[in-house]
């Protein structure tokens, strides 16, 4: 079964540093697809930066850079220059094939930024 | 435009009251989702839609009765709901244009959910 992992419950960050969330998969499906989500305490969840299997580049999308470490099964969000509005929730997401033409998205348990000022 | 509307942002509602979600989106997405978020808890697969038909029912109880009226628009139907119900249930669409696609799943900003 395919499974996400996100080890760190919570994480500080000092306003304008950088800072990495951790995410590590598990599948057996050579295609997939990682996410990243963003979720500010108003409850909207923010789609951020996609990484796909077959991707030979680490996605970057503005200041958000995921480091793809594919043999490592590993799917970090770098998050540069940090700022107080970056403190949220943050959810790492796969897209598993559930049938065909039909997928499902599973979700790790989040890890809570709180930037400091 | 990636935008998924959610209606009502805020719904209180008694064990006996019958309510419904409204989600609706023109992104031209094929696949519609409902999700169930307790707090601090990662969002729960309660039923996914493809091309207007139910293909995922994660064991949801029957006073959840979702509906897609159309390709745009999905409904939650609530009826007879528990104190547990209570949560913010999210909406989301995606593409589901094929395997090597993004299909990138976008959110509404959910409804937050009081059961009394």
């Amino acid at each position: 079964a395919q499974k996400i992992t996100q080890t760190q419950p919570g994480m500080f960050v000092q306003e304008k540093e950088a800072v990495t969330l951790d995410c590590t998969y598990d599948t057996s499906d050579p295609s997939y697809g990682l996410f990243w989500y963003k979720q500010p305490s108003s409850g909207e969840m923010i789609f951020l930066i996609y990484q796909g299997s077959y991707d030979q580049q680490n996605a970057t999308e503005g200041r958000y850079s995921l480091n793809f470490q594919k043999a490592r099964k590993s799917a970090n969000l770098v998050i540069s220059a940090s700022q107080l509005g970056d403190s949220a929730m943050y959810f790492c997401a796969m897209r598993e094939d559930y049938t065909s033409g039909t997928y499902k998205y599973i979700f790790g348990t989040g890890t809570r930024l709180k930037v400091l000022a | 435009d990636t935008e998924v509307t959610q209606t009502p942002k805020h719904l209180v509602m008694g064990m006996t009251n019958k309510k419904s979600l409204k989600c609706e989106q023109h992104m031209g997405h094929r696949a519609m989702y409902w999700y169930k978020q307790k707090a601090k808890k990662p969002p729960e697969l309660m039923f996914v839609y493809s091309y207007e038909k139910l293909s995922i029912n994660e064991s949801v109880p029957s006073r959840f009765s979702p509906e897609c009226p159309n390709s745009s628009l999905l409904n939650l139907h609530l009826h007879a709901l528990q104190p547990e119900d209570s949560a913010l249930y999210l909406c989301a669409s995606s593409q589901d244009s094929g395997a090597v696609a993004k299909n990138i799943q976008y959110f509404g900003a959910g409804t937050r959910l009081s059961v009394l």
